[in-house]
């Protein structure tokens, strides 16, 4: 199975902050990954898709970048409403597997 | 408008079974494969299983041990889980969610729980 690492497990960040958030996978594949967002009790929204693809109606300051096996979330600018816990998760083999999680709090 | 909205979750004793539904609607349901991912209280999503569109391929976490199967009905645009010989590590908010051939999940469900206890 692929392990996905992802880093760090949780972050401070004040309104405004760019936040930088890694997945690293234990093998290439390539740029089959997705990046989600879920907030306590809510399904998981899909923010990226194929690494670096902005999901439709999802504000640009989110971005995505990587191959193989580095990849990044961005958040240039973090609002309020991004207080929330990200995930990555990888398509290129089964089973499909997620990175641990990365929980977004106030500072 | 999508909607995916699980059904059947509940509290279940531990060795028993359970079978969760999904019902989709405002999309071409015959057209995606459907996923399942599940939730454990306070921790991080873990994928469970996949069926491709037809209901020809289906691919499950190793974790499982042949305990579940997923399934489709494409007439009825619904989607199922059938879980057996639960434990309490299947303890979990369970969520069904649709994708693209080969992409990854793109829009899900508020999810079902369930809960095995004795």
């Amino acid at each position: 199975d692929i392990q996905m690492t992802q880093s760090p497990s949780s972050l401070s960040a004040s309104v405004g902050d760019r936040v930088t958030i890694t997945c690293r996978a234990s093998q290439d594949i390539r740029n089959d990954l997705g990046w989600y967002q879920q907030k306590p009790g809510k399904a998981p929204k899909r923010l990226i898709y194929a690494a670096s693809s902005l999901q439709s109606g999802v504000p640009s300051r989110f971005s995505g970048s990587g191959s193989g096996t580095e990849f990044t979330l961005t958040i240039s600018s973090l609002q309020p409403e991004d207080f929330a816990t990200y995930y990555c998760l990888q398509h290129n083999s089964f089973p499909r597997t997620f990175g641990g999680g990365t929980k977004v709090e106030i500072k | 408008e999508v909607q995916l909205v699980e059904s059947g979750g509940g509290l279940v004793k531990p060795g028993g079974s359970l079978r969760l539904s999904c019902a989709a609607s405002g999309f071409t349901f015959s057209g995606y494969s459907m996923n399942w991912v599940r939730q454990a209280p306070g921790k991080g999503l873990e994928w469970v299983s996949i069926i491709d569109s037809s209901g020809s391929y289906k691919f499950y976490a190793g974790s499982l041990s042949g305990r579940f199967t997923i399934s489709r009905d494409n007439a009825k645009n619904s989607l199922f889980l059938q879980m057996n010989s639960l434990t309490t590590e299947d303890t979990a908010v369970y969520f069904c969610a649709k994708s693209q051939r080969g992409e990854s999940p793109d829009f899900w469900g508020q999810g079902t729980l369930v809960t095995v206890s004795s």
